[in-house]
Protein backbone atom coordinates (compact mmCIF):
# COMPACT_ATOMS: atom_id res chain seq x y z
CA UNK A 1 0.00 0.00 0.00
CA UNK A 2 3.04 2.13 -1.17
CA UNK A 3 1.66 5.90 -1.17
CA UNK A 4 3.63 7.27 -3.77
CA UNK A 5 5.85 4.85 -6.04
CA UNK A 6 8.08 5.63 -8.46
CA UNK A 7 9.72 2.96 -11.14
CA UNK A 8 11.97 2.49 -11.74
CA UNK A 9 14.30 2.79 -8.90
CA UNK A 10 17.30 2.86 -10.68
CA UNK A 11 18.22 3.40 -14.31
CA UNK A 12 22.05 2.77 -15.97
CA UNK A 13 21.99 4.14 -19.50
CA UNK A 14 24.35 5.68 -22.50
CA UNK A 15 24.49 8.57 -23.35
CA UNK A 16 22.01 9.70 -26.35
CA UNK A 17 19.48 7.21 -25.09
CA UNK A 18 15.55 8.31 -24.51
CA UNK A 19 14.13 6.77 -20.66
CA UNK A 20 10.87 7.63 -19.01
CA UNK A 21 10.31 7.43 -15.81
CA UNK A 22 6.71 6.47 -14.27
CA UNK A 23 5.27 7.41 -10.94
CA UNK A 24 2.15 6.71 -9.05
CA UNK A 25 0.27 7.93 -5.84
CA UNK A 26 -2.79 6.30 -4.02
CA UNK A 27 -3.28 9.06 -1.64
CA UNK A 28 -6.53 10.84 -4.07
CA UNK A 29 -4.39 14.17 -4.17
CA UNK A 30 -4.67 16.21 -7.38
CA UNK A 31 -1.34 17.69 -7.31
CA UNK A 32 2.29 16.18 -8.50
CA UNK A 33 5.48 16.84 -8.66
CA UNK A 34 9.02 16.05 -10.51
CA UNK A 35 12.24 17.16 -8.86
CA UNK A 36 15.58 16.80 -9.14
CA UNK A 37 18.44 16.63 -6.66
CA UNK A 38 21.78 16.75 -7.54
CA UNK A 39 24.94 15.29 -6.18
CA UNK A 40 25.47 17.86 -3.75
CA UNK A 41 21.39 17.30 -1.99
CA UNK A 42 20.06 20.11 -3.91
CA UNK A 43 17.08 19.91 -4.61
CA UNK A 44 15.17 21.62 -7.43
CA UNK A 45 11.35 21.45 -8.55
CA UNK A 46 10.55 20.59 -12.73
CA UNK A 47 7.35 20.07 -13.07
CA UNK A 48 4.10 20.08 -11.65
CA UNK A 49 0.57 19.54 -12.53
CA UNK A 50 -3.05 19.99 -10.61
CA UNK A 51 -5.60 17.50 -11.55
CA UNK A 52 -3.90 17.36 -15.13
CA UNK A 53 -3.24 20.89 -15.93
CA UNK A 54 0.44 22.16 -16.01
CA UNK A 55 1.04 24.50 -13.25
CA UNK A 56 4.91 24.52 -13.07
CA UNK A 57 7.35 24.57 -15.93
CA UNK A 58 10.68 25.42 -14.60
CA UNK A 59 13.52 26.34 -16.78
CA UNK A 60 14.65 22.71 -17.61
CA UNK A 61 16.01 21.72 -21.22
CA UNK A 62 13.00 20.93 -23.24
CA UNK A 63 14.63 17.13 -23.25
CA UNK A 64 12.34 16.43 -20.50
CA UNK A 65 8.69 16.17 -21.07
CA UNK A 66 6.53 15.78 -18.09
CA UNK A 67 2.72 13.65 -19.13
CA UNK A 68 -0.15 13.07 -16.82
CA UNK A 69 -2.54 10.74 -17.96
CA UNK A 70 -4.59 11.37 -14.85
CA UNK A 71 -4.54 12.92 -11.61
CA UNK A 72 -3.33 9.22 -9.89
CA UNK A 73 0.10 9.45 -12.59
CA UNK A 74 2.75 11.56 -14.17
CA UNK A 75 5.38 10.60 -16.33
CA UNK A 76 8.86 11.99 -17.10
CA UNK A 77 10.49 11.30 -20.21
CA UNK A 78 14.14 12.15 -20.67
CA UNK A 79 15.68 12.47 -24.61
CA UNK A 80 18.99 12.02 -25.71
CA UNK A 81 20.19 11.99 -22.42
CA UNK A 82 23.65 13.94 -21.17
CA UNK A 83 25.91 12.70 -18.31
CA UNK A 84 24.79 15.99 -16.68
CA UNK A 85 21.15 14.46 -16.07
CA UNK A 86 22.78 11.76 -13.66
CA UNK A 87 20.57 12.56 -10.53
CA UNK A 88 18.25 11.07 -7.84
CA UNK A 89 14.45 12.00 -9.44
CA UNK A 90 11.83 12.61 -6.90
CA UNK A 91 8.27 12.51 -7.90
CA UNK A 92 5.88 14.06 -4.96
CA UNK A 93 2.21 14.29 -4.44
CA UNK A 94 -0.19 17.11 -2.35
CA UNK A 95 -3.83 17.67 -2.12
CA UNK A 96 -3.37 20.96 -3.49
CA UNK A 97 -1.21 23.32 -4.22
CA UNK A 98 0.28 24.31 -1.26
CA UNK A 99 -0.20 21.56 1.11
CA UNK A 100 2.15 19.30 2.02
CA UNK A 101 4.33 16.78 -0.26
CA UNK A 102 4.43 13.33 0.16
CA UNK A 103 7.48 11.75 -1.70
CA UNK A 104 8.57 8.69 -3.70
CA UNK A 105 11.46 6.87 -2.85
CA UNK A 106 13.23 8.57 -6.23
CA UNK A 107 14.66 7.12 -9.17
CA UNK A 108 18.49 6.95 -9.58
CA UNK A 109 19.72 7.51 -12.70
CA UNK A 110 22.70 7.75 -14.15
CA UNK A 111 24.07 8.53 -17.71
CA UNK A 112 27.42 7.04 -18.88
CA UNK B 1 12.98 34.17 -7.52
CA UNK B 2 13.08 33.12 -3.61
CA UNK B 3 16.44 32.28 -2.13
CA UNK B 4 16.52 30.17 0.82
CA UNK B 5 19.68 29.58 3.13
CA UNK B 6 20.28 27.14 5.82
CA UNK B 7 22.67 27.17 7.98
CA UNK B 8 24.85 25.38 8.99
CA UNK B 9 25.08 23.10 6.17
CA UNK B 10 26.80 20.47 8.32
CA UNK B 11 26.29 20.09 11.54
CA UNK B 12 28.53 17.61 14.20
CA UNK B 13 27.29 17.19 17.25
CA UNK B 14 27.63 15.13 20.27
CA UNK B 15 24.73 13.03 21.67
CA UNK B 16 22.56 14.74 24.78
CA UNK B 17 23.65 18.27 23.18
CA UNK B 18 21.60 20.96 21.92
CA UNK B 19 21.11 23.02 18.53
CA UNK B 20 19.63 25.28 16.49
CA UNK B 21 19.35 25.39 12.11
CA UNK B 22 18.47 28.19 10.66
CA UNK B 23 16.60 28.61 7.99
CA UNK B 24 16.25 32.40 6.42
CA UNK B 25 13.98 32.99 3.13
CA UNK B 26 14.02 36.54 0.56
CA UNK B 27 10.13 36.38 -0.56
CA UNK B 28 7.10 36.39 1.54
CA UNK B 29 5.81 32.75 2.15
CA UNK B 30 2.77 31.42 3.17
CA UNK B 31 4.03 28.62 5.02
CA UNK B 32 6.94 26.99 5.43
CA UNK B 33 7.68 23.39 5.46
CA UNK B 34 10.54 20.98 7.43
CA UNK B 35 11.48 17.73 5.91
CA UNK B 36 13.43 15.33 6.70
CA UNK B 37 15.78 13.26 4.17
CA UNK B 38 18.04 9.89 6.02
CA UNK B 39 20.71 9.31 2.80
CA UNK B 40 19.62 7.25 0.26
CA UNK B 41 16.05 7.89 1.13
CA UNK B 42 13.13 10.10 0.47
CA UNK B 43 11.79 13.08 1.96
CA UNK B 44 9.47 12.75 4.95
CA UNK B 45 7.26 15.57 5.98
CA UNK B 46 8.31 16.57 10.01
CA UNK B 47 6.69 19.63 9.91
CA UNK B 48 4.28 22.86 8.73
CA UNK B 49 4.61 26.32 9.95
CA UNK B 50 1.38 28.35 8.96
CA UNK B 51 1.65 31.79 10.75
CA UNK B 52 3.65 34.00 12.56
CA UNK B 53 5.09 32.99 15.36
CA UNK B 54 3.89 29.70 14.55
CA UNK B 55 6.02 26.77 16.64
CA UNK B 56 5.66 22.87 16.61
CA UNK B 57 6.81 19.95 18.64
CA UNK B 58 7.44 16.54 17.66
CA UNK B 59 9.85 15.18 20.33
CA UNK B 60 13.33 16.09 20.18
CA UNK B 61 12.52 18.62 17.21
CA UNK B 62 10.97 21.87 17.66
CA UNK B 63 10.26 24.38 14.21
CA UNK B 64 9.40 28.24 14.81
CA UNK B 65 8.97 30.62 12.17
CA UNK B 66 9.20 34.48 12.10
CA UNK B 67 7.44 35.76 9.02
CA UNK B 68 8.64 39.52 9.82
CA UNK B 69 11.97 38.18 10.02
CA UNK B 70 11.88 35.36 7.00
CA UNK B 71 12.96 33.17 9.73
CA UNK B 72 12.32 29.70 10.55
CA UNK B 73 14.09 27.35 13.39
CA UNK B 74 14.57 23.53 13.83
CA UNK B 75 15.53 23.37 17.39
CA UNK B 76 16.99 19.87 18.52
CA UNK B 77 17.42 19.33 21.86
CA UNK B 78 19.38 16.72 23.86
CA UNK B 79 19.85 14.98 20.61
CA UNK B 80 20.51 11.28 19.75
CA UNK B 81 22.12 9.71 17.21
CA UNK B 82 18.58 8.74 15.50
CA UNK B 83 18.50 12.52 14.51
CA UNK B 84 21.28 12.11 12.26
CA UNK B 85 19.82 13.13 8.34
CA UNK B 86 19.74 16.20 6.40
CA UNK B 87 17.29 18.67 7.09
CA UNK B 88 15.55 21.07 4.38
CA UNK B 89 12.97 23.90 5.11
CA UNK B 90 10.89 24.60 2.18
CA UNK B 91 8.60 27.70 2.18
CA UNK B 92 5.66 28.39 -0.05
CA UNK B 93 5.82 31.90 -1.31
CA UNK B 94 3.27 34.06 -1.52
CA UNK B 95 0.91 33.34 -4.59
CA UNK B 96 2.95 30.88 -6.51
CA UNK B 97 2.07 26.56 -6.76
CA UNK B 98 6.16 26.44 -5.82
CA UNK B 99 7.85 24.89 -3.08
CA UNK B 100 11.80 25.96 -2.83
CA UNK B 101 13.56 24.15 -1.06
CA UNK B 102 16.53 25.41 1.07
CA UNK B 103 20.07 24.01 0.85
CA UNK B 104 20.02 21.34 3.33
CA UNK B 105 21.87 21.16 7.04
CA UNK B 106 23.20 17.71 6.89
CA UNK B 107 23.19 16.48 10.96
CA UNK B 108 25.33 14.23 12.36
CA UNK B 109 24.99 13.26 15.49
CA UNK B 110 27.47 11.24 17.39
CA UNK B 111 27.46 8.74 20.32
Amino acid sequence: DTAVSQTPKYLVTQMGNDKSIKCEQNLGHDTMYWYKQDSKKFLKIMFSYNNKELIINETVPNRFSPKSPDKAHLNLHINSLELGDSAVYFCASSLGTSETQYFGPGTRLLVL
Amino acid sequence: ELKVEQNPLFLSMQEGKNYTIYCNYSTTSDRLYWYRQDPGKSLESLFVLLSNGAVKQEGRLMASLDTKARLSTLHITAAVHDLSATYFCAPHPSGTYKYIFGTGTRLKVLA
